[in-house]
């Protein structure tokens, strides 16, 4: 069935630096990508997404890429700040295939970010 | 303003005893997900629907049951808790055809 991989698990970095989580996806008709941030005690909340259409795309210090071809697509977070401590989950769907579908979602990254 | 809710927040219940959740949506939303979330296992599929009267079992179906009698609600039933099913589960919504997904607060269950 479908299934997506993610890792690492947990990442510790500096106040600063930058950060990197990355998926893989089972399902090659997957067209949607969507990372969501999950702060202690709250409900996760989409933070950026990426279709099919698009290699790469941006806001702010985030930034996913995306390659079709090898079926991996990740999570970039440039000049960390204490406030992206959270764990961040990937996921994969289709859409526009039918009116009908569902998110499969990676584990879950915690990241932690050190003073 | 639209949004997703669920009752109760917090749960105590005792082995056995059948327990249902609410969540219930005002986007008019045709699907709904429930999750659970447990530490080191992410957010699973439990059960979902894409309209009234349909559901479909998700990864870790066994042991719960959801109906869907109108747009807006979608119970989770456990038929007879088990300490196993102790765990912050999530309820979700998406609009068909469109794409984010906005996830209720929360319900975190306790079996003892």
């Amino acid at each position: 069935g479908e299934n997506v991989e993610q890792h690492p698990s947990t990442l510790s970095v500096q106040e600063g630096d930058s950060a990197v989580i990355k998926c893989t996806y089972s399902d090659s008709a997957s067209n949607y990508f969507p990372w969501y941030k999950q702060e202690l005690g709250k409900r996760p909340q989409l933070i950026i997404d990426i279709r099919s259409n698009v290699g790469e795309k941006k806001d702010q210090r985030i930034a996913v890429t995306l390659n079709k071809t090898a079926k991996h697509f990740s999570l970039h977070i440039t000049e960390t700040q204490p406030e992206d401590s959270a764990v961040y989950f990937c996921a994969a769907s289709r859409t526009g295939y039918s009116s009908a579908s569902k998110i499969i979602f990676g584990s879950g990254t915690r990241l932690s970010i050190r003073p | 303003d639209a949004e997703i809710t669920q009752s109760p927040r917090h749960k105590i219940t005792e082995t056995g005893r059948q327990v249902t959740l609410a969540c219930h949506q005002t986007w008019n939303h045709n699907n709904m997900f429930w999750y659970r979330q447990d530490l080191g296992h992410g957010l699973r599929l439990i059960h979902y629907s894409y309209g009234v009267h349909d559901t479909n079992k998700g990864e870790v179906s066994d042991g719960y049951s959801v109906s869907r009698s109108n747009t807006e609600d979608l119970p989770l039933t456990l038929e007879s808790a088990a300490s196993s099913q102790t765990s912050v589960y999530f309820c979700a919504s998406r609009l068909t055809n469109a794409d984010e997904q906005f996830f209720g607060p929360g319900t975190r269950l306790t079996v003892l």
